[in-house]
């Protein structure tokens, strides 16, 4: 197991461009989350699924803000007309089925954006 | 809402212990994680606690006071690499953790 893999590790993009990134969860691990992280904060809850269903969408912080896990695997992660205040690390996690809190949520590294 | 409240920075000499606290407010309330995550890493899972009481695990034990809504992390025999920050997280049941903002642990010799 190589863990949650997240591509690409890092994307600059000019202001008002689409980006798309890509996560991988543990592949026995059913809920897939994602998160945003400015400098020196927490992370911010997006978004997540269980297996291909989308839970919550609504802590979405935008309309420009889209997520897919259309096969219950991987899952991509949409910004459409990116802004400066986009920029940050994005993390996906993924959790076991159980839902145990105990097992705690493995984090991917992240991607990191940066709009120009 | 929810919000929680850790100090934002701490400093420890090594070899010392050290205390990171966190109050929580929720509205429904399962349990308090913590998570370390170093500089340009990702965040990995610490403890967890759901039940009043102390959680050990090697250097680093995790408290949990659900009546004052309040835990804390301690860290033993502290290391240079421990220097990192540390996230307190709620569990509100099956919806995903809330974090807190973090506190930056720098360790010095």
């Amino acid at each position: 197991d190589t863990g949650v893999s997240q591509n690409p590790r890092h994307k600059i993009t000019k202001r008002g461009q689409n980006v798309t990134f890509r996560c991988d969860p543990i592949s026995e691990h059913n809920r897939l989350y994602w998160y945003r992280q400015t400098l020196g904060q927490g992370p911010e809850f997006l978004t997540y699924f269980q297996n291909e269903a989308q839970l919550e969408k609504s802590r979405l912080l935008s309309d420009r803000f889209s997520a897919e896990r259309p096969k219950g695997s991987f899952s991509t992660l949409e910004i459409q007309r990116t802004e400066q205040g986009d920029s940050a690390m994005y993390l996906c996690a993924s959790s076991p089925p159980d839902r145990d809190p105990s097992y705690g949520y493995t984090f991917g590294s992240g991607t990191r954006l940066t709009v120009v | 809402g929810q919000s929680l409240e850790q100090p934002s920075e701490v400093t420890a000499v090594e070899g010392a212990i050290v205390q990171i606290n966190c109050t929580y407010q929720t509205s429904g309330f399962y349990g308090l994680s913590w998570y370390q995550q170093h500089d340009g890493g990702a965040p990995t899972f610490l403890s967890y606690n759901a039940l009043d009481g102390l959680e050990e695990t090697g250097r680093f034990s995790s408290f949990l006071s659900r009546s004052d809504s309040y835990g804390y992390l301690l860290l033993q025999e502290l290391q240079m690499k421990d220097s990192a920050s540390y996230f307190c997280a709620v569990s509100l049941g099956s919806t995903p953790l809330v974090f807190g903002k973090g506190t930056r642990l720098s360790v010095i010799a």
